[in-house]
């Protein structure tokens, strides 16, 4: 079974600036990767599969990167409603499968 | 535009089967392509996939949780419908029917569309 994890449990940043987020797979995934933003109370919001590519509507502050084992997902330039908590989601293409990571908290500094 | 509603039972007791419905609308379940997923969150935890159906009637389970759960669809009422026995404290969650995005490759590769939510309490 491939594990996800994912780090920093919990970012402070600051509105403006740059947010990296990790995402490391047990073994490679190659580039089956999707990334979710949830707030409080609100199911997943999907932001970006196969790695790299966003999801209709997503914002181009949004991008994800990497392959094999080590993912990431950079926010530009923090906006307000940009705080919340972000997930690494695993896809098994066959059997199919799914699996996710823990999570990342990202909060105001 | 697309959208899921979860609905069900807030309290089971333990050992007791969960029977949760999704009632969706702007999409089909007879239409190639498609297909529902059920996704779980307990209470300040991870979240984790349970079941799929696809368009074609094929069903697909989480291994660590194959033996307790049955997805069904029923497509001329544009639902899923999901199972779960023998129900215990641990499964106190927020469940998610959720649909999944067709990547150009063939593949299902992430839930695009999510309900709101359904929080179950297992509780005596």
């Amino acid at each position: 079974e491939i594990v996800m994890t994912q780090s920093p449990a919990t970012l402070s940043v600051s509105p403006g600036e740059r947010a990296t987020l990790s995402c490391r797979a047990s073994q490679s995934v190659s580039s089956n990767l999707a990334w979710y933003q949830q707030k409080p109370g609100q199911a997943p919001r999907l932001l970006i599969y196969g790695a790299s590519t966003r999801a209709t509507g997503i914002p181009a502050r949004f991008s994800g990167s990497g392959s094999g084992t080590e993912f990431t997902l950079t926010i530009s330039s923090l906006q307000s409603e940009d705080f919340a908590v972000y997930y690494c989601q695993y896809y098994n293409n066959w059997p199919p499968g799914y699996s996710f990571g823990q999570g990342t908290k990202l909060e105001i500094k | 535009q697309v959208t899921l509603r979860e609905s069900g039972p807030a309290l089971v007791k333990p050992t007791q089967t969960l029977t949760l419905t999704c009632t969706f609308s702007g999409f089909s379940l007879s239409t190639s392509g498609m297909c529902v997923s059920w996704v779980r969150q307990p209470p300040g935890k991870a979240l984790e996939w349970l079941a799929r159906v696809d368009w074609d009637d094929d069903k697909y389970y989480s291994t660590s949780l194959r033996t307790r759960l049955t997805i069904s669809k029923d497509t001329s009422k544009n639902q899923v419908v999901l199972t779960m026995t023998n129900m215990d404290p641990v499964d106190t969650a927020t469940y998610y029917c959720a649909r999944m995005l067709l990547s150009g490759s063939g593949w299902y590769v992430a839930f695009d569309y999510w309900g709101q939510g359904s929080l179950v309490t297992v509780s005596s």
